[in-house]
């Protein structure tokens, strides 16, 4: 199984304030179609997971600008460019390039 | 609007079954695959299971492989898993999920599910 590895586990942020989360696996999520089967989500507090970002860096329907994700290969980041009050919550890559899919271990955001 | 809607947690004793189910609703139900994703109470999120709409294949996470049954019935847009010899371990909300080219895009509200004698 393809293990993937979140780092910071956890980030308190001032609003207004950037924010980076790195993700990286454990092989090559580089698909030989040409895609890269990263993900990002957003599970706020009492609330489902959310996706915010798929294959890298294109923002899922009604996402914030402020969200963008970057990377190739097996490191990634998902960056906000100036947190907000509701940005709080925990974070996840995924991968789904082969079953089964894993997930990172989340990063919890918190606000300062 | 896309809504899933899960159902038929509960408390079941070890070794008991359970069988959830998802109704959906917004769009076409047969054209996407459908998962299933469980959290243990304040952890991380793990993928359980997937119903392709291609084929009718299924796969399962090693955890529950020989345990848990993924199916779907496309008439009435349900995604079911029906859960057997269950364990501690099973204890979770169990999400289930619309798949978009290989991520799960849209997700339900989740349903709980408590293993304990």
């Amino acid at each position: 199984d393809i293990v993937m590895t979140q780092t910071p586990l956890s980030l308190s942020v001032t609003p207004g304030q950037p924010a980076s989360i790195s993700c990286k696996s454990s092989q090559s999520l580089l698909h030989s179609n040409g895609k890269t089967y990263l993900y990002w989500f957003l599970q706020k507090p009492g609330q489902p997971p959310q996706l915010l970002i798929y294959e890298v860096s294109n923002r899922f329907s009604g996402v914030p600008d402020r969200f963008s994700g970057s990377g190739s290969g097996t490191d990634f980041t998902l960056k906000i460019s100036r947190v907000e009050a509701e940005d709080v919550g925990v974070y996840y890559c995924m991968h789904s390039i082969q079953l089964p899919y894993t997930f990172g271990q989340g990063t919890k955001l918190e606000i300062k | 609007e896309v809504q899933l809607l899960e159902s038929g947690g509960g408390l079941v004793q070890p070794g008991g079954s359970l069988r959830l189910s998802c109704t959906a609703s917004g769009f076409t139900f047969s054209s996407y695959a459908m998962s299933w994703v469980r959290q243990a109470p304040g952890k991380g999120l793990e993928w359980v299971s997937v119903f392709s709409n291609i084929g009718g294949s299924t796969y399962y996470a090693d955890s529950v492989k020989g345990r848990f049954t993924i199916s779907r019935d496309n008439s009435k847009n349900t995604l079911y898993l029906q859960m057997n010899s269950l364990r501690a371990e099973d204890t979770a909300t169990y999400y289930c999920a619309k798949d978009l080219g290989g991520t799960p895009d849209i997700w339900g509200q989740g349903t709980m599910v408590t293993v304990s004698s």
